[in-house]
C-alpha cells in the first residue's frame, strides 16, 4: 500500500472550513484514498473514501487531485466536536481488510 | 445494533499474569480485526480474521500473544504472560466482506495497564 504524508497538527476556527491535506505521491491506479478520524479515547471512525472523483457525504468532502498524488479532506463547518486525529490511508479496495494507520493530523477546532 | 462490543473496558494487572480481552463484532460482519494503540507506535494491526479464520497475524508482536475466533460472534485476544510494555489500548473492529469496500467499525477499546 502507498505511503501517505500528513501534517502533524492543524488548527481551525469553529464554524470555518477545515481543510486537511494528504500527500500520496506513490499511489497506484487501483488504490483508494480513505479517511478515518479518532476522537480522544474512542475508536477510529470512518469518514469517507474515493478513487479519483471528488466525493461528498454528510460528514465531509474529499477532493482528489487529477494526478491523484494528493487529496484534501474538507469539513465544511467545523465544530468543537470535530477535534480529533484524522488519518489518511491509501489501499487497494476489495476483500483484503488491512488498514495501515500513520500518525495522522491532529485537528484542533478552537472557539 | 449495539456496534462492536469489547470487554473489559479497563484492565489492570500485574506482570506475569494472563490477560484475556474479548470482542463481539457487529452481527453479520465477515471480518474481525484486532489493533493495538500506544503513544510510541500509534495504531497497529495485530491480526485479522475472515469468516472466523485467521488471515494475517504478522502484526502479532510475539508468542505471548494469541487470538481466537471460535464463532462468528466472539473473539478473544490473550496475552500470557503479560509485561509492562503490553500496556496499551486494544481495539477490535469488524466489517462486511464483499467486492466493494465496506468501512470498518471500531469498538470502544480496552485500556490495558500491566504493572
Amino acid at each position: 500500500d502507498a505511503k501517505t504524508t500528513q501534517p502533524p497538527s492543524m488548527d481551525c476556527a469553529e464554524g470555518r472550513a477545515a481543510n486537511l491535506p494528504c500527500n500520496h505521491s506513490t499511489i497506484s491506479g487501483n488504490e483508494y484514498v480513505y479517511w478515518y478520524r479518532q476522537i480522544h479515547s474512542q475508536g477510529p471512525q470512518y469518514i469517507i473514501h474515493g478513487l479519483k472523483n471528488n466525493e461528498t457525504n454528510e460528514m465531509a468532502s474529499l477532493i482528489i487531485t487529477e494526478d491523484r498524488k494528493s487529496s484534501t479532506l474538507i469539513l465544511p463547518h467545523a465544530t468543537l466536536r470535530d477535534t480529533a486525529v484524522y488519518y489518511c490511508i491509501v489501499r487497494v479496495a476489495g476483500n483484503t481488510g488491512k488498514l495501515i494507520f500513520g500518525q495522522g493530523t491532529t485537528l484542533q477546532v478552537k472557539p | 445494533d449495539a456496534g462492536v462490543i469489547q470487554s473489559p473496558r479497563h484492565e489492570v494487572t500485574e506482570m506475569g499474569q494472563e490477560v484475556t480481552l474479548r470482542c463481539k463484532p457487529i452481527s453479520g460482519h465477515d471480518y474481525l480485526f484486532w489493533y493495538r494503540q500506544t503513544m510510541m507506535r500509534g495504531l497497529e494491526l495485530l491480526i485479522y480474521f475472515n469468516n472466523n479464520v485467521p488471515i494475517d497475524d504478522s502484526g502479532m508482536p510475539e508468542d505471548r500473544f494469541s487470538a481466537k475466533m471460535p464463532n462468528a460472534s466472539f473473539s478473544t485476544l490473550k496475552i500470557q504472560p503479560s509485561e509492562p510494555r503490553d500496556s496499551a489500548v486494544y481495539f477490535c473492529a469488524s466489517r462486511l466482506g464483499g467486492p466493494s469496500y465496506n468501512e470498518q467499525f471500531f469498538g470502544p477499546g480496552t485500556r490495558l495497564t500491566v504493572l
